[in-house]
């Protein structure tokens, strides 16, 4: 069946732009997680959904970052004003449930902020 | 805060040889213990995982051991094959019972692997 999406694969701004990040988790996953991967690290964990409500925020790195999930499935990441720090591999993840371990990873996005 | 260390940073081995990455982790209250294979332009995919009641679990060529007094857990691939080339991150996370519900995963910072013909 179909896996977690993500879009767009990779997307180039200039310092200052905002930028909104899609996430599609399998049909059926109540649970979504947001990770950043910065080149040479491992994930950092941002931001978690059970369905539309973010219990844990605790990872986003500024109030420049939001995220919100509708109708319990599409999930969107905006970065507003990008600093170039912000650049990395924002990955996404769902799962079954808010009691199931096993998380499923899409492929990514790519941010580079010029 | 939570920290899961990995060791090595790169590996370098043989087709055939066994290769080896190790985890140690900080939180006494984690229970489970998974690793990740992550190819080139792809997201992390779940190769195994163990939870803190057993201490070795194995599939095929793979095999995680956990070591829950000492705090670290290790993965191994035997008969290593061109295709095991990748980044490995190890994580831990505590029992979804004490964790509000959610699997919150807290990574290493990766293992490159490359398994040479």
């Amino acid at each position: 069946g179909a896996g977690v999406s993500q879009s767009p694969s990779n997307k180039v701004t200039e310092k200052g732009k905002d930028v909104e990040l899609r996430c599609d988790p399998i049909s059926g996953h109540t649970a979504l997680y947001w990770y950043r991967q910065s080149l040479g690290q491992g994930l950092e964990f941002l931001i978690y959904f059970q369905g539309n409500s973010a219990p844990d925020k605790s990872g986003l790195p500024s109030d420049r970052f939001s995220a919100e999930r509708t109708g319990g499935s599409v999930s969107t990441l905006t970065i507003q004003r990008t600093q170039q720090e912000d650049s990395a591999v924002y990955l996404c993840a769902s799962s079954l449930g808010y009691k199931d371990y096993e998380q499923y990873f899409g492929p990514g996005t790519r941010l580079t902020v010029t | 805060g939570e920290n899961v260390e990995q060791h090595p940073s790169t590996l370098s081995v043989q087709e055939g040889d066994s290769a080896v990455i190790k985890c140690t982790y900080s939180d006494s209250a984690s229970n489970y213990f998974p690793w990740y294979k992550q190819e080139l332009g792809k997201g992390p995919q779940l190769i195994i995982d163990i939870r803190s009641n057993v201490g070795e679990k194995k599939d095929q060529r793979i095999a995680v051991t956990l070591n829950k007094t000492a705090k670290h857990f290790s993965l191994h691939i035997t008969e290593t094959q061109p295709e095991d080339s990748a980044v490995y991150f190890c994580a831990a996370s505590r029992d979804l019972k004490f964790s509000g519900g959610y699997n919150k995963l807290i990574f290493g910072a990766g293992t490159r692997l490359a398994v040479h013909p």
